[in-house]
């Protein structure tokens, strides 16, 4: 059963698009919300992270959306750019915890 | 300051034999984690490690899997003997404190292929 469910698998946009990444969760527990940035060879990176608080994050181009009724948050990529071509990945953990529950990722590619 | 270091980076062994992978934490950083992703699917815990002790191997799979921390500085990860499911990249991670607030800083991962 996967406790964090992530669409869609696979993204392309043009430059200067916005590709949108949508996550939703079932355990209310869950109170840290971070997304992971990996590109190939390298291993996921924290790009930013919201807890259920607030419903909007923004760090420069990257802003995550928070619905906490319906149990769902979102990034936004702004302006996207071809650097931006990665996998992203959403997360969610209880914060005492030091277990992160993982989606299945999304390949973004940002063309040109 | 050095990252988090795996090795080796790719992995190809016959099922049945036996890998073993390693983990240099950041120097420091007591709580060391490591993860797997099986192709396309989630990346999901394996276990925690804080210092040489280990906190919660609920992730592993089954006793094929054993995972040390010697000294509570390097970790190894070992598969014996392994299995065509066990296919996938390893990543460990560590923090100085626990609880996943402060973020992981994850290493790049070991690609294991079983042939």
């Amino acid at each position: 059963q996967q406790q964090v469910k992530q669409s869609p698998q696979s993204l392309i946009v043009q430059k200067g698009g916005i590709p949108i990444i949508n996550c939703a969760y079932e355990n209310t527990a869950f109170d840290y919300f971070p997304w992971y940035q990996q590109f190939p060879g390298k291993g996921p990176a924290l790009l930013i992270a919201i807890r259920p608080d607030v419903s909007e994050k923004k760090e420069g181009r990257f802003t995550i959306s928070f619905n906490k009724s319906a149990k769902q948050f979102s990034l936004h990529i702004m302006d996207s750019q071809p650097g931006d071509s990665a996998t992203y990945f959403c997360a969610a953990s209880v914060d005492s915890s030091y277990k992160l529950i993982f989606g299945s990722g999304t390949r973004l590619l940002v063309r040109p | 300051e050095a990252g988090v270091t795996q090795f080796p980076s790719h992995s190809v062994i016959e099922k049945g034999q036996t890998v073993t992978l390693r983990c240099d934490p950041i120097s420091g950083h007591d709580n060391l984690y490591w993860y797997r992703r099986v192709m396309g699917k989630e990346i999901k815990f394996l276990l925690h490690f804080v210092k040489e002790s280990k906190q919660d191997e609920s992730g592993m799979p089954n006793n094929r899997f054993l995972a040390e921390r010697t000294g509570g500085t390097y970790s190894t990860l070992k598969v014996q003997p392994a299995e065509l499911e066990d296919s996938g990249v390893y990543f460990c991670a560590s923090s100085q404190f626990s609880g996943t607030g402060v973020g992981y800083t994850f290493g790049s991962g070991t690609r294991l292929t079983v042939v």
